[in-house]
């Protein structure tokens, strides 16, 4: 079974620019989560997809972030235009339909903004 | 306001020597636990999980952690570290009641000395 995938590994863009990052959920998993991690701190919950329905986004920092899930499949997340304190990893993490069952957590994107 | 306390940022340890990690959580209710690792260029992977039931959980690769209520910790234990165990260590809970978003301490980098 394949595991949760995100593209890019690693971006590095300039303030002002616009990054989409990418989440394959592994097949099967309703639940679809993002998270962020800014350096040196914790990981921070962003928002979470059921489906294709937005469940929660209260995590989202502004409105320079938007996320979706068309299809009900893989998620994009993009920052528009980025600035220098969105610099961090992010994180995709999905899961089965049941109440709190495991979130599988792919490797991250690296965005880092010049 | 909810939060999740890991106080040692980084820990070294000699190869074979035990471990132990600290997690504090402050929440109304015992939520549910979880310790996750992330070793380089990996996702974050679950190693163990509390949500009722013995307070001490086994996980894999050896782990194990204690849930004390009265202490309001989950902390992880390792009586025989390998070089292959460092990495970052998360601790994350998540509410029992509400949305199914995890919420993490800032983690525990953890070095293995020959």
């Amino acid at each position: 079974e394949a595991g949760v995938t995100q593209f890019p590994s690693h971006s590095v863009i300039e303030k002002g620019q616009t990054v989409t990052l990418r989440c394959d959920p592994i097949s099967g998993h309703d639940n679809l989560y993002w998270y962020r991690r800014v350096m040196g701190k914790e990981i921070k919950f962003l928002l979470h997809f059921v489906k294709e329905s937005k469940q929660d986004e209260s995590g989202m920092p502004n409105n320079r972030f938007l996320a979706e899930r068309t299809g009900g499949t893989y998620s994009t997340l993009k920052v528009q235009p980025a600035e220098l304190e969105d610099s961090g990893v992010y994180f995709c993490a999905s899961s089965r339909m049941l109440l709190r069952d495991r979130q599988f957590f792919g490797p991250g994107t690296r965005l880092t903004v010049l | 306001a909810q939060s999740v306390t890991q106080p040692d940022i980084h820990i070294t340890v000699s190869e074979g020597a035990s471990l132990e990690l600290r997690c504090n959580y402050s929440y109304g209710a015992t939520p549910y636990l979880f310790w996750y690792v992330q070793s380089p260029g990996q996702g974050l992977q679950l190693l163990l999980k509390y949500f009722s039931g013995d307070t001490l959980v086994q996980g894999i690769k050896g782990f194990e952690a204690e849930f004390k209520r009265s202490q309001s910790s989950f902390n992880l234990r390792k009586p025989s570290v390998h070089w292959s165990d460092a990495a970052e260590y998360f601790c994350a809970v998540n509410p029992l009641f509400g949305n199914e978003k995890l919420t993490f301490g800032t983690g525990t980098r953890l070095t293995i000395i020959p």
